[in-house]
């Protein structure tokens, strides 16, 4: 089955800078890859997905690259904020099978002031 | 729209004892899924289904049982509650687009110990 990795487990950065969180997977029949943010004590929320058939989606300060040969994906956080502290998941999933997903095991994300 | 509900929030059980956590969705999804997250393990897929009646298994679905009766809910059963069963259970559905499934909208989650 599909494997998914996630790095790094824990992310601190200054408010105004940059965070990136990488994932790689194992299927390569997964075409499709969305990523979740997941605040204290709720439920995951997607923030944006991408598709085997695009290479870069950008919505506003958040960005996902996808590398099918290499087989990983990125999610990039541009001018962070303190509301973007949270734990980010990333996942994968193939076909028509999109509620079938893989998650990497999160990254928790601390912006400090 | 009340979206994706879950209840209840916590339960605490003996080992040995069964329960039920409940799951319901008012936005006429077909699919839906139970995942189950342990710290450092992301969430893992225990059940889904693609519609009223049909059911199958995901990545976990040792000690685990559920029935798609209606369209608008999804139960969980644990038959025999043992201590590997405490996590936090979370609930999800999607629906089907013209480009194929589309994002999948999670429940608020039940924290579940078991003792």
């Amino acid at each position: 089955g599909e494997n998914v990795e996630q790095h790094p487990s824990t992310l601190s950065v200054q408010e105004g800078d940059s965070a990136v969180i990488k994932c790689t997977y194992s299927d390569s029949a997964s075409n499709y890859f969305p990523w979740y943010k997941q605040e204290l004590g709720k439920g995951p929320q997607l923030i944006i997905d991408i598709r085997s058939n695009v290479g870069e989606k950008k919505d506003q300060r958040i960005a996902v690259t996808l590398n099918k040969t290499a087989k990983h994906f990125s999610l990039h956080i541009t001018e962070t904020q303190p509301e973007d502290s949270a734990v980010y998941f990333c996942a994968a999933s193939r076909g028509a099978a999109g509620n079938k997903l893989t998650f990497g095991g999160g990254t928790r994300v601390l912006v400090k002031p | 729209n009340a979206g994706v509900t879950q209840t209840p929030k916590f339960q605490v059980l003996k080992t040995g004892q069964s329960m039920t956590l409940q799951c319901a969705q008012d936005m006429n999804h077909e699919y839906m899924s139970w995942y189950r997250q342990d710290p450092g393990m992301g969430l893992r897929l225990i059940h889904y289904s693609v519609g009223a009646g049909i059911t199958d298994q995901g990545e976990v679905p040792n000690g685990y049982n559920v029935s798609r009766s209606t369209t608008e809910d999804f139960p969980l059963r644990l038959l025999s509650a043992a201590p590997s069963q405490t996590s936090v259970y979370f609930c999800a559905s999607s629906y089907s687009g013209a480009r194929g499934l589309r994002e999948q909208y999670f429940g608020p989650g039940t924290r579940l110990t078991v003792t």
